[in-house]
């Protein structure tokens, strides 16, 4: 089976700032990982997937993460925060040939002006 | 365009009168999926369909029902809502994974808010 981690339910970051939400994952299988993004009152929309290509991924938005298999993580950058960026974020994994996804339990970014 | 549709979006009902919400797609996708949104609990999975007539299973099925009888419905049924099914819903839609590929990205209805009293 496979989980991941997300840790710190709520991440405040000052405009300008970069942006980093860390995910850990479990996976007894090769993984293929996702992050989504949820805005207010909306559902959940790609960010960016991972998919054993290239380890280090480019997204939406101006955000990008890299895979590392030796630290089991898939942490979530952005280079300079925006007040748009205010959202909440889920990591999630699948296994190889498995279409469930099991998700984190996000982070609610907060975007300080 | 390519969606998911829900229905109601949201939703305020007493203990034990049966609902169903709805979950259409339109994009011929195989897969599709139920999901709970907790706060503090992130997203768990109720059920989920592979094709017509193949459900299975999530990690939270207790007090749930589902069918798949055509490709592009997936309702849930809750024969007899408690308060602890008090929730906002997803329905999710996806083309079927296969070999190597893994889980494919996933299409997300815009959520059905459901309170049960």
């Amino acid at each position: 089976a496979q989980s991941v981690t997300q840790l710190g339910s709520h991440v405040s970051v000052s405009e300008g700032a970069l942006v980093l939400l860390r995910c850990n994952y479990s996976s007894s299988v090769p993984p293929y990982l996702f992050w989504y993004v949820q805005y207010p009152n909306q559902g959940l929309q790609l960010l960016l997937k991972y998919t054993s290509a290239a380890t280090l991924v480019k997204g939406i938005n101006g955000f990008e993460a890299e895979f590392k298999k030796s630290e089991t993580s898939f942490h979530l950058t952005k280079p300079s925060a925006h007040m748009s960026d205010a959202a909440e974020y889920f990591c999630a994994v699948s296994g190889y040939g498995n279409n469930r996804l099991a998700f984190g339990k996000g982070n609610q970014v907060v975007v300080i002006p | 365009e390519a969606q998911v549709t829900q229905n109601p979006r949201y939703l305020i009902t007493v203990t034990g009168k049966k609902l169903t919400v709805t979950c259409s797609q339109n994009m011929n996708h195989e897969y599709m999926s139920w999901y709970r949104q907790d706060p503090g609990l992130g997203l768990r999975q109720i059920y989920y369909s592979m094709n017509v007539e193949v459900t299975d299973k999530g990690d939270v099925p207790e007090g749930y029902k589902v069918s798949r009888k055509e490709k592009r419905n997936f309702p849930l049924i809750l024969e007899s809502p408690s308060p602890n099914q008090t929730s906002l819903y997803f329905c999710a839609s996806s083309l079927r994974g296969t070999g190597s590929s893994g889980a494919n990205v996933l299409t997300f209805g815009a959520g059905s808010r459901l309170t049960v009293l």
